[in-house]
């Protein structure tokens, strides 16, 4: 079943500083993966998404690792800006079997100024 | 990149109502619309796999009566939650599938009162 979320850790970072973002995923049989970052309110949006024969990918500002070993996926954000602060969530799928979006439990980014 | 419009984004209704939210994808047809369910500070959890013409999947624990998922269209899908209780209030969003993308709704906060 999925998994229930806790309350979201909490990773604050000074401004212009880079960010690391973690999560561990479920499924071994999840073959893509995607970030999302969730402002207050409103729905999921896309960041940066990597295939299973991929262990990184890079975007403007933000490089995504795959470790499919431990099952864990991290996000870096470079140079984080105060619109960075958000909640990041990570997700999986398993491509060929369902497709459903399965979320981790998600991180909330905080930028200090 | 495509539009997920969902409707309406606040709804307050008393306690034994029914409530409708609706999920439209504006610029692509999505053969698939997924359901899901966040509560405060939490991660977004899967209700529903919704394909348009047929019933939808429930996750467990999912109540099928409870939350009727209708996917009439390949743009539109409908969340009624029935005989609305407290509990029920949430954060519910929906995500209709392009191919491997998917694209979210900005959701709808359910108050019951």
């Amino acid at each position: 079943g999925e998994s229930v979320g806790l309350h979201l850790p909490t990773l604050s970072v000074q401004e212009g500083d880079n960010s690391i973002i973690n999560c561990a995923y479920s499924n071994s049989a999840s073959d893509y993966f995607i970030w999302y970052k969730q402002e207050s309110g409103k729905g999921p949006q896309f960041i940066i998404d990597i295939r299973s024969n991929m262990d990184k990918r890079q975007g403007q500002r933000v490089t995504v690792l795959l470790n499919k070993t431990v099952k864990h996926l991290s996000l870096q954000i470079a140079a984080t800006q105060p619109g960075d602060s958000a909640v990041y969530f990570c997700a999986e799928i398993a491509m060929n079997r369902d497709d459903k979006i399965i979320f981790g439990k998600g991180t909330r980014l905080h930028i200090l100024p | 990149g495509a539009v997920v419009s969902q409707h309406p984004s606040r709804v307050i209704c008393k306690s034994g109502t029914s409530v409708k939210i609706e999920c439209r994808s504006l610029d692509f047809q999505a053969t698939t619309m997924f359901w899901y369910r966040q509560f405060p500070k939490q991660s977004l959890m899967l209700m529903a796999t919704s394909n348009e013409g047929s019933k939808a999947t429930y996750e467990q624990g999912v109540e099928k009566d409870k939350f009727l998922i209708n996917h009439a269209s390949l743009t539109l899908s409908t969340l009624t939650v029935t005989s609305a209780h407290p509990e029920d209030s949430s954060f519910y969003i929906c995500s209709a599938s392009a191919g491997t993308e998917a694209f979210f709704g900005q959701g709808t906060r359910l108050t019951v009162v």
